[in-house]
Parts: C-alpha cells; sequence; structure tokens
C-alpha cells in the first residue's frame, strides 16, 4: 500500500514568505507527527496529532510555526515569515496509534526546504 | 530537557563484520528506544524497538541492548553488508514525544 507522502519534494523561498508543508499519512494511521532536521542533525519533534487534535505543541519552535490536521488524514505545516534558520528537511510520521503498544513510526521522504 | 545521544559520529566497519552502535540517554522515565536508519535522500525507517522491561532484542540480523543502569542502548548489526551504509539513530520516547540523538554514520569497506 501507500506509504506517507509529502509535498513538495523541495522548496525554494525567500527570506519573509510563507510556506506550506503538506502531509499525506497512511490511511488509517490516527497519530501523525512532524519533525524538523537540520543538515548533520538528528530529528527534532515538533509537533503530533491524534486524530485532528494537537496535544503537544512544545516541539515548535516559534509562533511562526503552525500546523493542523483535518479530516483525520492530511496534515499541513505553515511557517510565516520564513528565516534563514528555518531552513531544513521537515519529515512527517504516521502510526496506528500514539498511546497503545506499537509506536512504529512510518515516515516519509520529507520536504526539503531552502529560505535564501 | 531530555537528551539521547550517539557515542560516535562516524564508524567504518569492513563488509561481513559486526556493527555496534551506541547510543545513551539522559532520563531514566523513558520506557520505550526505537532504532531508525536513514538512507541518503530518504526518511527514517524503524529497525527495531525495545522496551524498557527488556535488556535484549532480537531482529534479523539486528540486536539491540538497553542497558538501563548506565542508560545505554545499543544496536548491533551481524554480517554487515554495503546495504547497511546509512545514518542511525536511537530515540527515546519521553512523554508524549519522541527525542532522537544526532545520528551515527555507518560506512561499510568493501
Amino acid at each position: 500500500g501507500a506509504g506517507v507522502s509529502q509535498s513538495p519534494s523541495n522548496k525554494v523561498t525567500e527570506k519573509g514568505k510563507d510556506v506550506e508543508l503538506r502531509c499525506d499519512p497512511i490511511s488509517g494511521h490516527t497519530a501523525l507527527y512532524w519533525y524538523r532536521q537540520s543538515l548533520g542533525q538528528g530529528l527534532e519533534f515538533l509537533i503530533y496529532f491524534q486524530g485532528n487534535s494537537a496535544p503537544d505543541k512544545s516541539g515548535l519552535p516559534s509562533d511562526r510555526f503552525s500546523a493542523e490536521r483535518t479530516g483525520g488524514s492530511v496534515s499541513t505545516l505553515t511557517i510565516q515569515r520564513t528565516q534563514q534558520e528555518d531552513s531544513a528537511v521537515y519529515l512527517c510520521a504516521s502510526s496506528t496509534t500514539f498511546t497503545g503498544t506499537a509506536y512504529e513510526q512510518y515516515f516519509g521522504p520529507g520536504t526539503r526546504l531552502t529560505v535564501t | 530537557g531530555e537528551s539521547v545521544g550517539l557515542h560516535l559520529p562516524t564508524l567504518s566497519v569492513q563488509e561481513g563484520d559486526n556493527s555496534i552502535i551506541n547510543c545513551a540517554y539522559s532520563n531514566s522515565a523513558s520506557d520505550y528506544f526505537i532504532w531508525y536508519k536513514q538512507e541518503s535522500g530518504k526518511g527514517p525507517q524503524f529497525i527495531i524497538d525495545i522496551r524498557s522491561n527488556m535488556d535484549k532484542r532480537q531482529g534479523q540480523r539486528v540486536t539491540v541492548l538497553l542497558n538501563k543502569t548506565v542508560k545505554h542502548l545499543s544496536l548491533q548489526i551481524a554480517a554487515t553488508q554495503p546495504g547497511d551504509s546509512a545514518v542511525y539513530f536511537c530515540a527515546g520516547e519521553y512523554g508524549q514525544n519522541f527525542v532522537f540523538g544526532p545520528g551515527t554514520r555507518l560506512s561499510v569497506l568493501p
């Protein structure tokens, strides 16, 4: 079956512009996660959704970052007034459950964001 | 905050040898750990996981060892193959999110 997909795969934007990154999780996966991976760095947790709600927004770097999920499926991560330090690969993952015994997260290929 | 880190940023092994990738974590509150493999240009791929009530778990050519006393986690890859070349991340569950280490780049030498 289809895995997690993300779009666009690459995004180059000018400093100060807004960007929207999209994630399509695996069908039926109730949990969805956003991570950021800077060059040569590990994964930084941003936010997760259980269904359409986001119980934990503490990982969002600033109020320029927001995310939403509708219909328990597609999620959008929005970065307003982008800064050069926002340049990174943004990864989305989904899993069947967050609080159960199976935490296996399936990752998408990521969106590489470059802010010039 | 919580931290999960790796002892070595890079590791080179001969093809056919066993690889051991290490990871340390700071908070004993986590009861779930995962190892991920990330190949160039791809998202992380789940390899194996372990709960804190276990000290060892085996998969296909991989073994994860957990030493809660010293807060240490390791991934062992048997008979390392060229296709194992990748960056390996450990992650620990803290509260309702996962904290990832910076990763170890494994290079398999012919």
